[in-house]
Formats: C-alpha cells, sequence, structure tokens
C-alpha cells in the first residue's frame, strides 16, 4: 500500500538553526513524485519543494533542501536558518505518476520557532 | 487574484442538512481536486476531475457526497443528510495535467462543521 509516515509530530527549533524534518515513504512504483507543503495556522496549503523519482540530485529552493534517500525512500525536508515566520504544520507527500492522479498526505510535523 | 478559491470560507450546519461548496480553480488548470482534512491529520483525496470528467472517487467519498464540475471551470462539492462525522475542513486543489510533476494549488478550504 502506498503510504507517507512523519514520525515527528512535533518539533521546537531556536530560530536561525538548520531543521530537518523527517519523511518516509512506501510504494512499489517507479515513477513518483514527492511533495512538501506548509501549513499555517491560516489554512491554506503552500507549496514548497518537489523531488521526482528519476531526479538525481536533491531538489533545492531558497532556504528549503530535500534530502533524497531513494533506497532508504526517505524524503526529508531541511530547512536552513530557521525564521520566526517558518511556524507551522507541514506535510510531506507523494504523487504516484501511473496510477490516479491524488497525493498521498502524511500526518504533518508541527513546527515551532523558538525567539 | 489568480489562485485557487472556495466558497463559503466557513458553514455551520445541523445534522441532516444538505450542504454545498464551491471551488474556483485556477483558470488554466485542467485538473480540480477535493480533499478533507480532519483536526491533527493530512489532507485525504475525495476525487479529482479533469475538465468536466470525474475520473477518481475515493472510498471515502459515502453516497451522500457528489461533486460536479459541469463545464470543466468551476466545480461543486455537495453533502447531503450531514452528519457530525463529516466536520472537517474541505480542500479544494488545481493543477495542469501536464507535465505530470506540477503542484496542486490549493484554496483556503472550506470550514465544515456539523452540530
Amino acid at each position: 500500500a502506498q503510504k507517507i509516515t512523519q514520525t515527528q509530530p512535533g518539533m521546537f527549533v531556536q530560530e536561525k538553526e538548520a531543521v530537518t524534518l523527517d519523511c518516509t515513504y512506501d510504494t512499489s512504483d517507479q515513477s513518483y513524485g514527492l511533495f512538501w507543503y506548509k501549513q499555517p495556522s491560516s489554512g491554506e496549503m503552500i507549496f514548497l519543494i518537489y523531488q521526482g523519482s528519476y531526479d538525481e540530485q536533491n531538489a533545492t529552493e531558497g532556504r528549503y533542501s530535500l534530502n533524497f534517500q531513494k533506497a532508504r525512500k526517505s524524503a526529508n525536508l531541511v530547512i536552513s536558518a530557521s525564521q520566526l515566520g517558518d511556524s507551522a504544520m507541514y506535510f510531506c507527500a507523494m504523487r504516484l505518476m501511473n496510477r490516479d492522479d491524488k497525493i498521498i498526505f502524511g500526518k504533518g510535523t508541527r513546527l515551532h520557532i523558538l525567539p | 487574484d489568480t489562485g485557487v478559491s472556495q466558497d463559503p470560507r466557513h458553514k455551520i450546519t445541523k445534522r441532516g442538512q444538505n450542504v454545498t461548496f464551491r471551488c474556483d480553480p485556477i483558470s488554466e488548470h485542467n485538473r480540480l481536486y477535493w480533499y478533507r482534512q480532519t483536526l491533527g491529520q493530512g489532507p485525504e483525496f475525495l476525487t479529482y476531475f479533469q475538465n468536466e470528467a470525474q475520473l477518481e472517487k475515493s472510498r471515502l467519498l459515502s453516497d451522500r457526497f457528489s461533486a460536479e464540475r459541469p463545464k470543466g471551470s468551476f466545480s461543486t462539492l455537495e453533502i447531503q443528510r450531514t452528519e457530525q462525522g463529516d466536520s472537517a475542513m474541505y480542500l479544494c486543489a488545481s493543477s495542469l495535467a501536464y507535465p505530470s510533476y506540477n503542484e496542486q494549488f490549493f484554496g483556503p478550504g472550506t470550514r465544515l462543521t456539523v452540530l
């Protein structure tokens, strides 16, 4: 079965420190995409970063990078130089390219940035 | 504003009543998705459309739920005979069909409370 696992329900990090949010996924498909979304308290889902299963290099978008380890089926999000505005829920998600087009989400990690 | 919009943002209803939500996707996006998010969980896929065709329905979508996208533009999600368990945030997202790695852009959601 396809599944996303986020094992950290909550994290507290000091401002300006780097933070790693863990994500592991389970699929037997070869073609898939991995996403990270941010959900502030206002509720909207904000796309952060994407990694394709065939991409050889880790994706980066500004302060966000995705540590993709295909053999371990992990796709951890790294936020460098954290800011107070990074406090939010973070969801890891997977999209299977050769099946139905839905995105499967993990349960999320609530990140708190401390001043 | 060219983002995904949803209406209403909040809906409070009594058990047994029918409710209808509307989603307006980004204008050039031909795919439209509905998700449900309960407290402390990630969004769960309900259904999606490509243009006006409904291509996939989750088993979460009971007979009381129906979704339409009559002209391939906006979509409606109707819940008949609401139950307290239907209380959740209902999220709409849109994307282009190709390339398949395109992220889904989410609307602000409709928060449903069934009393």
